[in-house]
């Protein structure tokens, strides 16, 4: 079935560039996405992509894929205490399931 | 203000006594579903729905039950809580369910003893 793995720990110094990266399975077309957990909050969206795109940048944010080797990576510049929080990298497929699937979340401590 | 809204936000119950946790939208979104949040494993999808009487499977249905009779609202039924089902749930929307944005409810941290 479908897997989305995630490293558990990231830390980076404020000011540095933070590279979350992840994998994914689903083979067929699809959408991938970052969210971002907050302590004793819900998951926001940060940003997504579809599968027939490279790149997607967003102010601070660049979002990359890799679709051979099915790997998709956030990169967060100039990275800030107010980034500290769970990252999640998540995935639904287009051929007629409307399943989520995430992964397990990088923890992404950044030191002042 | 556009919000997902669960009750309860806490809650600790006995092995085998059925409980529901209410999720209601007001935002008007066709997709609705259920996660549960454990330490080491992320998220992983209970059940979802596109719309109003459409439910279906996520990855880990086992011991869970949802309706969806009207649009807004999408409660999670737990017949017989077992210890195992300890977790904090979150209950999300969306318009369509691919290609937007989930919008979270603030959590239900549920202890079964």
């Amino acid at each position: 079935g479908e897997d989305v793995e995630q490293s558990l720990f990231l830390s980076v110094r404020e000011g540095d560039s933070s590279v979350i990266n992840c994998t994914y399975t689903d083979s067929s077309s699809t959408y991938l996405y970052w969210y971002k957990q907050e302590p004793g909050a819900g998951l926001q969206l940060l940003t997504y992509i579809f599968s027939n795109m490279d790149m997607k940048q967003d102010q601070r944010l660049t979002v990359l894929l890799n679709k051979k080797d099915k790997h998709l990576s956030l990169r967060i510049a100039d990275t800030q205490t107010g980034d500290s929080a769970i990252y999640f990298c998540a995935e639904t497929s287009t051929s007629g399931t409307y399943k989520y699937i995430f992964g397990t979340g990088t923890r992404l401590k950044v030191l002042a | 203000e556009a919000q997902v809204t669960q009750n309860p936000r806490y809650l600790i119950t006995v092995t085998g006594k059925k409980l529901t946790v209410t999720c209601s939208q007001n935002m008007n979104h066709e997709y609705m579903s259920w996660y549960r949040q454990d330490p080491g494993l992320g998220l992983r999808q209970i059940y979802y729905s596109m719309n109003v009487e459409v439910t279906d499977k996520g990855d880990v249905p086992e011991g869970y039950k949802v309706s969806r009779k009207e649009k807004r609202n999408f409660p999670l039924i737990l017949e017989s809580p077992s210890p195992n089902q300890t977790s904090l749930y979150f209950c999300a929307s969306s318009i369509t369910g691919q290609g937007d944005e989930q919008y979270f409810g603030p959590g239900t941290r549920l202890t079964v003893t």
